[in-house]
């Protein structure tokens, strides 16, 4: 059975534009969360969601938002960016009888310039 | 509010030597307590797990946790390092609310020499 898989893996981008990440869960996984991962922050929880609804959210601001499609994978986008957005994007998925059990997609790096 | 605390920031051991990481949780009632581990620009990998039970916790690579109520602590160990144990290690726990939530720890690098 194929991991979590996240698009693109690596990203350059300016200050003031924005991004879309990409995160596609192990079959037959239906909630996929965001963390953030910083030098200074270490893992910071973004969202979660689970059948196209968001259940769960972090302490970041409004221009970082998500969804998820029907066939359970998930986009975040941050608008806007800033300097700060600068981190590892890391996606995870479980399966809902799981409980916390998560499975982790490599990341995508994002840098802001 | 749920926290875990890694007290050490980074670890040096021999390659051979035996290693203990250190990890506290602050948690009202029995934790779901885990330990992950994350090679350089890699995601996490799930090491081992501690819902219930026997608080001696097997995992892979040949690492070992031992859960203590009374210290709040879930201290990851393994006998004998090898190089490749080299990557920065996590503990988390499980919040139980309305879903299932995981904290995690700030995490704690392991540097091996050869």
């Amino acid at each position: 059975k194929a991991g979590v898989t996240q698009t693109p893996r690596y990203l350059i981008k300016t200050r003031g534009q924005q991004v879309t990440l990409s995160c596609s869960p192990i079959s037959g996984h239906r909630s996929v969360s965001w963390y953030q991962q910083t030098p200074g922050q270490g893992l910071q929880f973004l969202f979660e969601y689970f059948s196209e609804t968001q259940r769960n959210k972090g302490n970041f601001p409004g221009r970082f938002s998500g969804r998820q499609f029907s066939n359970s994978r998930s986009e975040m986008n941050v608008s806007t960016l800033e300097l700060g957005d600068s981190a590892l994007y890391l996606c995870a998925s479980k399966l809902e009888a799981a409980g916390y059990e998560q499975y982790f997609g490599p990341g995508t790096r994002l840098t802001v310039t | 509010a749920q926290s875990v605390t890694q007290p050490d920031i980074h670890i040096t051991v021999s390659e051979g030597a035996s290693l203990e990481l250190r990890c506290n949780y602050s948690y009202g009632a029995t934790p779901y307590l885990f330990w992950y581990v994350q090679s350089p620009g890699q995601g996490l990998q799930l090491l081992l797990k501690y819902f219930s039970g026997d608080t001696l916790v097997q995992g892979i690579k040949g690492f070992e946790a031992e859960f203590k109520r009374s210290q709040s602590s879930f201290n990851l160990r393994k006998p004998s390092v090898h190089w490749s144990d080299a990557a920065e290690y996590f503990c988390a726990v499980g919040e139980k609310t309305s879903y299932d939530k995981v904290i995690f720890g700030p995490g704690t690098s392991l540097s091996v020499i050869p």
